[in-house]
């Protein structure tokens, strides 16, 4: 199983910041990588695919970078909405497995 | 609209059994690989199951291996997950979603209690 790692568990930002959060694999998952946004008492929200590809309406302040086992995303001029737990997850082998979650916090 | 409407969560004895739902609308159903996905209070995402777009072919995480079974009926457009021999660990929210991941129905809770 390809155990995901990101870092740091949790952010204290501030709106208009930019953010950078990091995810790890325990081996190469090429660039099958997705990022979630979770809000509390909501379903994930798809923000990147393929590693960098934003999903359908997700603003041009989230970007996604990386390929085999390093990746990142970032937020440029956090808004208060952005504020929530992010999920890097891997879909190149099975079981697809996610990252404990990154959250970003006031 | 595009949306996933899951059903059939409660409260179970350890040991019982449960069926969810999913009911999919607004897209070709048939057309997609489609996955169930839990997670525990306050816990992270777990990737429990897939079906291809026919049945032929699935996958189980190991922890519901030989308790979970996935299913899909194309001409209802409803996804199923069978769970037999449910454990306290099995306690969660249970999405269902696309394989695609784009698209996540709002869940429906599962609680495994005595």
């Amino acid at each position: 199983e390809i155990v995901m790692t990101q870092s740091p568990a949790t952010l204290s930002v501030s709106p208009g910041e930019r953010v950078t959060l990091s995810c790890r694999a325990s081996q190469s998952v090429s660039t099958n990588l997705a990022w979630y946004q979770q809000k509390p008492g909501q379903a994930p929200r798809l923000l990147i695919s393929g590693a960098s590809t934003r999903a359908t309406g997700i603003p041009v302040t989230f970007s996604g970078s990386g390929s085999g086992t390093e990746f990142t995303l970032t937020i440029i001029s956090l808004r208060s909405e952005d504020f929530a737990v992010y999920y890097c997850q891997q879909y190149n082998n099975w079981p697809y497995t996610f990252g404990q979650g990154t959250k970003l916090e006031i | 609209e595009v949306q996933l409407v899951e059903s059939g969560g409660g409260l179970v004895q350890p040991g019982g059994s449960l069926r969810l739902s999913c009911g999919a609308s607004g897209f070709t159903f048939s057309d997609y690989w489609m996955s169930w996905v839990r997670q525990a209070p306050g816990k992270g995402l777990e990737w429990v199951a897939n079906i291809k777009q026919d049945g032929s072919e699935k996958d189980y995480v190991d922890s519901v291996k030989g308790r979970f079974t996935i299913s899909r009926d194309n001409a209802k457009n409803v996804l199923y997950l069978q769970m037999i021999g449910l454990r306290a660990e099995d306690t969660a929210v249970y999405y269902c979603t696309r394989a695609s991941r784009d698209v996540w129905g709002k869940g429906t809770t599962v609680t495994v209690s005595s």
